[in-house]
Order: structure tokens, then sequence, then C-alpha cells
């Protein structure tokens, strides 16, 4: 039992170049979100998704695109990637409103 | 505004003291609170999770409370060890898909 698992570990990217990170959970999970955490700061809600084939808009979702193709998996594109967008993405899941299981993190670094 | 706001931002402890994580929050309406432990380079892990009718909830040597009319939670750390160096954020529901995040307490505990 993998939990949540993240691809790739770390990036880095030039201005312009695009992107997909990728997010899996073997739990059966239903939500599914993806966070962003920048120094000094709480954890931002990017995209999350309720169900197969559904997502919707958090916090801070310019600039990011998402799918939700299959259950178990949960993609996140920069179709453009820009200097502010380097940050440590998390991919989380949850059974409804429940706890939230995190993934181990992906660094991304645009130059 | 939902805000959540931790103190200290970070403090530095003997092995085998106790210390105590302040959380204070304006999320309305509440549905609970949790506490997560983020090692470094890893993702948020949950330690706790207490509803309004909760004022406190241990989890091994973690001991948070809840007082909800003052909208400020704790978290105690017992007896301290080596591996309780660490980020602990404080996070709070609206019972909605949204958590607001504080920016976390960064404990570290020295031999």
């Amino acid at each position: 039992n993998a939990g949540v698992t993240q691809t790739p570990k770390f990036r880095v990217l030039k201005t312009g170049q695009s992107m997909t990170l990728l997010c899996a959970q073997d739990m059966n999970h239903e939500y599914m979100y993806w966070y962003r955490q920048d120094p000094g700061m709480g954890l931002r809600l990017i995209h999350y998704s309720v169900g197969e084939g559904t997502t919707a808009k958090g916090e801070v979702p310019d600039g990011y695109n998402v799918s939700r193709l299959k259950k178990q998996n949960f993609l996140l594109g920069l179709e453009s990637a820009a200097p502010s967008q380097t940050s440590v993405y998390f991919c989380a899941s949850s059974y409804g409103l429940q706890k939230q299981y995190f993934g181990p993190g992906t660094r991304l670094t645009v130059t | 505004k939902n805000q959540v706001e931790q103190s200290p931002q970070s403090l530095i402890i003997l092995e085998g003291k106790n210390c105590t994580l302040q959380c204070n929050y304006t999320v309305s309406p509440f549905s609970n609170l949790r506490w997560y432990k983020q090692d470094t380079g890893r993702g948020p892990v949950s330690l706790t999770i207490m509803t309004f009718s909760e004022n406190t909830k241990s989890n091994g040597r973690y001991t948070a409370t809840l007082d909800a009319d003052t909208k400020q939670s704790s978290l105690h750390i017992t007896a301290s060890q080596l591996s309780d160096s660490a980020s602990y954020i404080c996070v709070v529901s609206d019972g909605d898909y949204k958590l607001s995040f504080g920016a976390g307490t960064t404990v570290t505990v020295r031999a």
C-alpha cells in the first residue's frame, strides 16, 4: 500500500516550458487535491477533484490546469511556466472531507 | 478572510523537555481543527483532528487542545525526542473542501 505518490520528485524548468506533475493514490479515495507550499506561508490549494472526471478551482488556480481521467490519478499541468511558480507542490487525497493524506512533494524550480 | 496564525515561528528545545505550540484562527464557520507534522522534505502527516465538541485529543506524546469559544488551539509535545524535529502545521476546516493552513512552527530538538 504505497499511499500517495508523486512524480517527479524534482524538476527544473525554463520560463515558458510546460510540464505535468503526476499524483497517484491507491486508497480508493474520491477526493484529490493539489497544493503549493512557499516559504513562510501555509499550503495553498490550487485545484481539487471530488471524483473521476470532475475538477474545480481552489485558491490559486491561475497558470495551472488539472485532469482526473482515472480515480487513482490526478494530474497538474503547467502550460507556460513562470518563475512565480517555483515552489514545492503537494498532492493529497481523502475519503470525503476526512483526514487528507499527502504525497512526498515535487520541488519545482523555474528559471 | 479566514486566517490561521501560529506561534512561535520556531523554537529550540532540549531532548526530554516539553513544549507547547499555539494556533489562533478566525475561520468561520468552523468544522474541525487538525494538527499535522511535516518532516523536512516530506509531506504533512496528520496528528490529530478535533471537532467543535472536543477540547482535547492525544496521539502518543502529542496532545492537542481546542477552545472553540476563543478560537485557540495548542499542541503540547511531552518528553521531546530528536525525531520530533519538524514543522507543525495547524489546519482549520470550514466543513467544505477548503482548508486554511497556518504557516507552521518549526521545532528543533537538540541532544
